[in-house]
């Protein structure tokens, strides 16, 4: 079945510096890898998501990179702000079955003022 | 407003005493899944539904039911709950017309003595 790995489990930046956070997974019919945002007490919200037919996906600051021939999937956030301080969580599913979604430990991303 | 709510949102218990975690959407979504949060080890689905009469186990259904009588409710049955099921309990739904986005709902917090 699928696993997903995610690293790093926690991750410190400075406030407006850059922060990646790096999935991999292990099955290759996989083709939806979404990202979620946790901030502290509150549920998982859906930030962005990429499908197996691109490669890269943005949002404003958010961007997701995907290298299906490698298995891995990235999470780029650039000009950290405050607010972005929360958990983040990758999944993987294949895009007919992502009620079935494997997901990743989490990282914890912290800005430093 | 389109949410996903849950109840209780805390709850302490006594071993073998059986609970019921209510949970209901109003988007009419098709999918509806449950999981576990736990610390280090991220998101496990617990049990899921395609629709109505339609479940299947997620990840960890060891000591868990489920029912899916109507479209919009899926509780989830701990018959005689364990310690080792203390844990953050989150409902979520998704469907067609939203992507297959998930929803989750605001969370319940278990603890089993």
């Amino acid at each position: 079945g699928e696993n997903v790995e995610q690293h790093p489990s926690t991750l410190s930046v400075q406030e407006g510096d850059s922060a990646v956070i790096k999935c991999t997974y292990s099955d290759s019919a996989s083709n939806y890898f979404p990202w979620y945002k946790q901030e502290l007490g509150k549920r998982p919200q859906l930030i962005i998501d990429i499908r197996s037919n691109v490669g890269e996906k943005k949002d404003q600051r958010i961007a997701v990179t995907l290298n299906k021939t490698a298995k891995h999937f990235s999470l780029h956030i650039t000009e950290t702000q405050p607010e972005d301080s929360a958990v983040y969580f990758c999944a993987a599913s294949r895009w007919d079955s992502n009620y079935q979604l494997i997901w990743g430990a989490g990282t914890k991303l912290i800005i430093k003022p | 407003e389109a949410q996903v709510t849950q109840n209780p949102r805390y709850l302490i218990t006594v071993t073998g005493k059986k609970l019921t975690v209510t949970c209901s959407q109003n988007m009419n979504h098709e999918y509806m899944s449950w999981y576990r949060q736990d610390p280090g080890l991220g998101l496990r689905q617990i049990y899921y539904s395609m629709n109505v009469e339609v479940t299947d186990k997620g990840d960890v259904p060891e000591g868990y039911k489920v029912s899916r009588k109507e479209k919009r409710n899926f509780p989830l049955i701990l018959e005689s709950p364990s310690p080792n099921q203390t844990s953050l309990y989150f409902c979520a739904s998704s469907g067609q017309d939203s992507s297959y986005e998930q929803y989750f709902g605001p969370g319940t917090r278990l603890t089993v003595t």
